[in-house]
This record gives C-alpha cells, sequence and structure tokens, in this order.
C-alpha cells in the first residue's frame, strides 16, 4: 500500500532554509494532491500547503512569503523550502495525501519528522 | 480565515462512556469537515470525512454528523484505545484545524 516518508535534517540554524522531502512509496505520485502540515511541540496542527504533480501549489498565507513546495514525480517524491526560519518553526512536520483535492481531506500521513530550529 | 472552534479542550471518561466532541466554523463550511485521532508520538489517524463518512476501517463506535457550521463527533462507547487527542479540520477553504480535544481517563 501507499506510504510516505519524511526526511531531511532534524536540526536547522535560525535565519536558514528549512528543507525536507517526502517520498511515496506503493504508488504513483501522479494522482492526488500532497501537502505539508506541522505541529509545533504540545500544540495543534497547521497546514503548510499543498503541490499537484503538475506542479500546481498552493500554501498557507500566514507562511506564503517563506514556503516553496515542488514535486519531482521522476523521483515519486515532493519537497517542502521554507526560509528564514526562527524558534517558531521548531515543529513536527508531516507530509499527507489529500482525497478530492486540492481542498479535500488528508487519508494518509507520514510519521513525521522533527525539526528544531536553533540559535 | 475560517476559524475553527472545538469544545471542551479536554475530556475526561471513562470506559463504556458516551462522549461528544463540539467544533464550529467560523463560517459555512457545508459538510467539509474531517475528524482525526492522534495518538502520542504519532501521526494524525482519519476518522471521518465530509462530516459523517466512516473512513474505512474505523469503528462504528465513532461518528460524525452536523453540516454549516456546527459539528459533533460522538463515540458511543469508550475503549481503552480511544483515550487520545481529537482534531476537526476544514477543507471547504484553504485548511484549517480545531485547537484539539484532549480525552482523557477519568
Amino acid at each position: 500500500q501507499v506510504q510516505l516518508q519524511e526526511s531531511g535534517p532534524g536540526l536547522v540554524k535560525a535565519s536558514e532554509t528549512l528543507s525536507l522531502i517526502c517520498n511515496v512509496s506503493g504508488g504513483s505520485i501522479n494522482s492526488n494532491y500532497w501537502s505539508w502540515i506541522r505541529q509545533p511541540p504540545g500544540k495543534g496542527l497547521e497546514w503548510i500547503g499543498f503541490v499537484y504533480y503538475s506542479g500546481f501549489t498552493n500554501q498557507n498565507p500566514s507562511l506564503k512569503s517563506r514556503v516553496t513546495i515542488s514535486v519531482d514525480t521522476s523521483k515519486n517524491q515532493f519537497s517542502l523550502n521554507l526560509s528564514s526560519v526562527t524558534a517558531a518553526d521548531t515543529a513536527v512536520y508531516y507530509c499527507a495525501r489529500v482525497v478530492w483535492g486540492p481542498w479535500g481531506y488528508l487519508d494518509l500521513w507520514g510519521r513525521g519528522t522533527l525539526v528544531t530550529v536553533s540559535s | 480565515d475560517i476559524q475553527m472552534t472545538q469544545s471542551p479542550s479536554t475530556l475526561a471518561a471513562s470506559v463504556g462512556d458516551r462522549v461528544t466532541i463540539t467544533c464550529r466554523a467560523s463560517e459555512n463550511i457545508s459538510k467539509w469537515l474531517a475528524w482525526y485521532q492522534q495518538k502520542p508520538g504519532r501521526a494524525p489517524n482519519l476518522l471521518i470525512y465530509k462530516a459523517s463518512t466512516l473512513q474505512s476501517g474505523v469503528p462504528s463506535r465513532f461518528s460524525g454528523s452536523g453540516s454549516g457550521t456546527e459539528f459533533t463527533l460522538t463515540i458511543s462507547s469508550l475503549q481503552p484505545e480511544d483515550f487520545a487527542t481529537y482534531y476537526c479540520h476544514q477543507y471547504n477553504s484553504y485548511n484549517t484545524f480545531g485547537q484539539g480535544t484532549k480525552l482523557e481517563i477519568q
């Protein structure tokens, strides 16, 4: 079955760019929208943005100026770049599959990866 | 932005209890609402979508209702594995989540 796996550095310095990849296995990336969501320690969920296999994206307006989401269909993966990070960007970052996209529910999630921003 | 407000923030209950969690949207979202369960250290798990449709594999003791701006998630008879945090999620316009409801053992 389809599985998602996030990967990337667990520690990023303040003011630098956070970069993560979500690998899609067991299925094609060419049939859904795919989202990034984050969760600061002990807090709730925040949607970051989505990407379609065509490269079409949309982002949370509160993060839009710092977020870049892209897709690499040849590798069956999509990625997140978040620039100019601060301590407030410390969170577990999840990738997820969107159903009935682009605005749809999230039926499959990766296990998440904790990214800590250090000063 | 559409704001989602869940209540209560924390709920203490016992095995076998019937519990209800409420989610209110700041504007009409029709039935574009999902519910997730999250256990510590784990990713959220989809329970219900389109306000009342049970995701495949989710026990039938979970049910959802509502439309427009007010929604509920009901667990008919709590099981030990149900103690977790629950989130609502509107996907009518962009995506926003409720702040979560932590269901604790009484």
